[in-house]
């Protein structure tokens, strides 16, 4: 089962940021948190991932609570082309460890 | 550096028959895992491989099978075809097993089985 619970969709104007919730209350110290979207029936893109830090690259922003409980994605400026459906997935630390995907959240960016 | 790779895009078959699906990944990655993805269950993992050997198994039947090559090139089975094993079948690769490592998925294959 997924140990991430996120909202069903959301939507966002084409321009503003996108900050997408993961709620993770299980989480251990030791696992990690992946982002991935999916846009239609292509495969999923890898976004980002993070264990305990904040995260920051080209494509978003990873914000983890301090007590790790909780994460959120933020896409600064949403384009059209974001709109995709986004998982998040924690992975525990270890080998042989596969993702195990939820439903995720449905984002449509509105022009 | 090219993605991961997966032949052919598109499959058709029928009940009871049997089809192989093929996968490359990313040069130099030697994680290769494959996953199920169904309207209704979404995406499922079927299997890992790393240097030829199965780590890790989803929960499948056992008509579904798949093997890792010595260049990481990864082959999936499936046999006895039934209607409910239509789905896009997706393939991702890794540099490793760790879970630091992040996977790339390929664009999938759809399989139709009529």
């Amino acid at each position: 089962d997924a140990k991430t619970t996120q909202p069903t969709s959301m939507d966002c104007a084409e321009g503003r940021a996108a900050n997408l919730p993961c709620n993770h209350s299980t989480i251990s110290g030791n696992e990690y948190v992946y982002w991935y979207r999916q846009i239609h029936s292509q495969g999923p893109q890898y976004i980002i991932h993070g264990l305990k830090n904040n995260e920051t690259n080209e494509m978003a922003s990873l914000i983890i609570t301090e007590d790790r409980k909780s994460s959120t994605l933020i896409l600064p400026h949403a384009t059209l082309r974001d709109t995709a459906v986004y998982y998040c997935i924690v992975r525990v630390d270890g080998y042989g460890q596969n993702f195990v995907f939820g439903p995720g959240t449905r984002l449509s960016v509105l022009p | 550096k090219a993605g991961v790779t997966q032949t052919p895009r598109y499959l058709i078959k029928t009940r009871g028959q049997q089809v192989t699906l093929s996968c490359s990944p990313i040069s130099g990655h030697r994680s290769v895992s494959w996953y199920q993805q169904t309207p209704g269950q979404g995406l499922q993992f079927l299997f890992e491989y790393f240097s030829e050997t199965q780590r890790n198994k989803g929960n499948f039947p056992g008509r579904f099978s798949g093997r890792q090559f010595s260049n990481s090139r990864s082959e999936m089975n499936v046999s006895t075809l039934e209607l409910g094993d239509s789905a896009l079948y997706l393939c991702a690769s890794s540099l490793g097993v760790a879970s630091y490592n992040e996977q790339f998925f390929g664009p999938g294959t759809r399989l139709t089985v009529l």
